[in-house]
């Protein structure tokens, strides 16, 4: 299986709205909604912004949001804040007990 | 404090198997499936398998088949990782995280383990 499709990098100025997309095939992303959103600041674990698609948990910004479309997942961030500049992650069911991540986006506010 | 707690950092050589433990502690640890996840030295993540921690089912990435082994020790509420005939491609760290549905694992990590660094160099 291979790794989902995910953008190097992306870029954006404070305030503005920035979409990271994630691409897979449809044996995973176009198949499951089971497709989360992970952020992670150097040096740290990934922390968990986006799940089951479209969820929040408790605690992260709206300014996340998550969608779909066929075989391909989004992740928005708006009114970008210096403390949104990570490395971000989608990942995916794929059957049989397995996930699959995606190969990750840094994300640098200008 | 609800937390994953990992084991302290390894050396080993190549040919070398290495085993990696993580102790939960603040949630029922039957409760929820624990999964292993590795990030080589400026790399993305790669899941590497699930375990259920009450009843030891494992499902491992078609990639470390063989060579990886997944179990629990619920009297410590304690997963263990070991992976076998490592090479310097084995170089990374590696988490535990906390599957946050019981009892159908919902493939989404809301609690995670502070990392162990595994390195493998001759």
């Amino acid at each position: 299986q291979s790794a989902l499709t995910q953008p190097p990098s992306a870029s954006g100025s404070p305030g503005q709205s920035v979409t990271i997309s994630c691409t897979g095939t449809s044996s995973d992303v176009g198949r499951y909604n089971y497709v989360s959103w992970y952020q992670q600041h150097p040096g740290n674990a990934p922390k968990i912004i986006i799940y089951e698609v479209i969820k929040r948990p408790s605690g992260v910004p709206d300014r996340f949001s998550g969608s779909k479309s066929g075989n391909t997942a989004s992740l928005t961030v708006s009114g970008l804040q210096a403390e949104d500049e990570a490395d971000y992650y989608c990942s995916s069911y794929v059957g049989s007990n397995n996930l699959i991540f995606g190969g990750g986006t840094k994300l640098t506010v200008l | 404090q609800v937390q994953l707690v990992q084991s302290g950092p390894e050396v080993k050589k190549p040919g070398a198997s290495v085993k990696v433990s993580c102790k939960a502690s603040g949630y029922n640890f039957n409760f929820h499936f624990l999964h292993w996840v590795r990030q080589a030295p400026g790399q993305g993540l790669e899941w590497m398998g699930i375990i259920n921690p009450s009843r030891g089912g494992t499902t491992h990435a078609e990639k470390f088949q063989g060579r990886v082994t997944m179990t629990s020790d619920t009297s410590t509420s304690t997963v263990y990782m070991e992976l076998g005939s490592l090479s310097s491609a084995d170089t990374a760290v590696y988490y535990c995280a906390r599957d946050w549905s019981f009892p159908i694992p919902d493939y989404y990590f809301d609690l995670w383990g502070q990392g162990t660094l595994v390195t493998v160099s001759s």
